[in-house]
């Protein structure tokens, strides 16, 4: 079993839609988590960076993380085609130093 | 503030040959990684240096792969002698605590 699981997606959905991205980890001693979005031949870009459970928000950004079910959530609000890229959650525990990717998932949005 | 810097963009080599990335990290970011990103997957750390001291190889082919950070700057990746499996693309990150890292556009590597 992968220590962090994320479907690979495509995902598509019309321009405007409300997106839902997810993954699942093993790893109990994870505590901080994030999400990068990677356009097409681009290095990730850093989006949301959250420590241990609960909500925060960003503009049409929403990340969530809920420790007890090992499962972490990423929203977008009014999504636009310009959301089309690759998402991919990160999670690293507090001692350590490694951080693991998930595989991320491609979402298209459609005009 | 200018971003990771990495060269070259693009690399063809033929296997068995040798091949070496470039990174240049954000000014003043203490912590630079390498990471190998495969078509289809997530990025895989191969080496993480904290100034020019190394945190952790545990994924690096030491056999075929090695890295430097001199002067804990810069730092360079290299594969010798390269295989096929070695095609993916070579992601250099650097933060400034460890936390949040910041990414390159990578070098794609393609072996044939």
């Amino acid at each position: 079993q992968k220590e962090v699981e994320q479907d690979p997606g495509p995902l598509s959905v019309p321009e405007g839609a409300i997106v839902s991205l997810n993954c699942t980890y093993s790893n109990s001693a994870f505590q901080y988590f994030m999400w990068y979005r990677q356009y097409s031949r681009k290095g990730p870009e850093l989006l949301m960076y959250t420590y241990s459970s609960g909500n925060k928000e960003d503009g049409r950004f929403t990340a969530q993380v809920d420790k007890s079910s090992k499962y972490i959530s990423l929203f977008i609000r009014d999504s636009q085609p310009s959301d089309s890229a690759t998402y991919l959650c990160a999670m690293r525990d507090t001692g350590g130093f490694k951080t693991i990717f998930g595989a991320g998932t491609r979402l298209f949005v459609k005009a | 503030e200018a971003g990771v810097a990495q060269s070259p963009r693009y690399k063809i080599i033929e296997k068995r040959q040798s091949v070496a990335f470039w990174c240049n990290p954000i000014s003043g970011h203490a912590t630079l990684y390498w990471y190998q990103q495969i078509l289809g997957q997530g990025p895989k750390l191969l080496i993480q240096f904290q100034n020019n001291g190394v945190v952790d190889d545990s994924q690096l082919p030491k056999d075929r792969f090695s890295a430097e950070r001199l002067k804990g700057v810069d730092s360079t990746l290299k594969i010798q002698p390269a295989k096929l499996e070695d095609s993916a693309v070579y992601l250099c990150a650097s933060s400034l605590r460890g936390d949040e890292a910041f990414f390159g556009q990578g070098t794609r590597l393609t072996v044939v």
